[in-house]
């Protein structure tokens, strides 16, 4: 049981916009900044999301992040097939005093 | 550019210890700005946070593992170590040492590629 609840999949079709959802609490998403990775099949995971928002280096613009309340969210638009792959969202808890992350959602591309 | 590469074994009998090293290369483990932490997952589930540890060597763990759990840190030598007590089939994970960015993104910026530990008789 994560601490952040992700659906455990999302699909979408080449071209269209997805968007995975991560929910918390006020001691985690509530109090801190939201980082999100991206893990390819049989790869390690990537910093694709970084502070809500703000892409690293390399990323494309197609990936977004939205925080609100104790809610955070990933937006892939113009998606492709090599966008699929496991998306994790993750967070500072001030309770457990330490880095928690959600589920995983596996996304598809159809 | 930095990379980072877990060594160890790959096969731990239960109630041993499980013991890991991350070299870092291309970079300094001693900068100011990074923290640097174990992160596992075991097959088919998600990352679970282990512990972390600063070029210091402060530390902070996952509660959840506390008791069971050393993170040590060689400067001289670039790297850093996981000691994972009382092994069950439950650690049998995937183990990626990474990176992370205090400064900039207070995130896990950089990854190790991950080595896998069987816990097994």
């Amino acid at each position: 049981q994560s601490v952040l609840t992700q659906p455990p999949s999302a699909s979408g079709t080449p071209g269209q916009r997805v968007t995975i959802s991560c929910s918390g609490s006020s001691s985690n998403i509530g109090s801190n900044t939201v980082n999100w990775y991206q893990q390819l099949p049989g790869t390690a995971p990537k910093l694709l999301i970084y502070s809500n928002n703000q892409r690293p280096s390399g990323v494309p613009d197609r990936f977004s992040g939205s925080k609100s309340g104790t809610s955070a969210s990933l937006a892939i638009s113009g998606l492709q097939s090599e966008d699929e792959a496991d998306y994790y969202c993750a967070t500072w808890d001030d309770s457990l005093n330490g880095w928690v992350f959600g589920g995983g959602t596996k996304l598809t591309v159809l | 550019q930095l990379q980072l590469q877990e060594s160890g074994p790959g096969l731990v009998k239960p109630s041993e210890t499980l013991s890991l090293t991350c070299t870092v290369s291309g970079g300094s483990i001693s900068s100011s700005s990074y923290y640097w932490g174990w992160i596992r997952q075991p097959p088919g589930k998600g990352l679970e946070w282990i512990g972390s540890v600063y070029y210091s060597g402060s530390t902070y763990y996952n509660p959840s593992l506390k008791s069971r759990v050393t993170i040590s840190v060689d400067t001289s030598k670039n790297q850093f170590s996981l000691k994972l007590s009382s092994v069950t089939a439950a650690d049998t994970a995937v183990y990626y040492c990474a990176r992370r960015d205090a400064v900039t993104s207070d995130a896990f910026d950089i990854w190790g590629q991950g080595t896998m530990v069987t816990v097994s008789s």
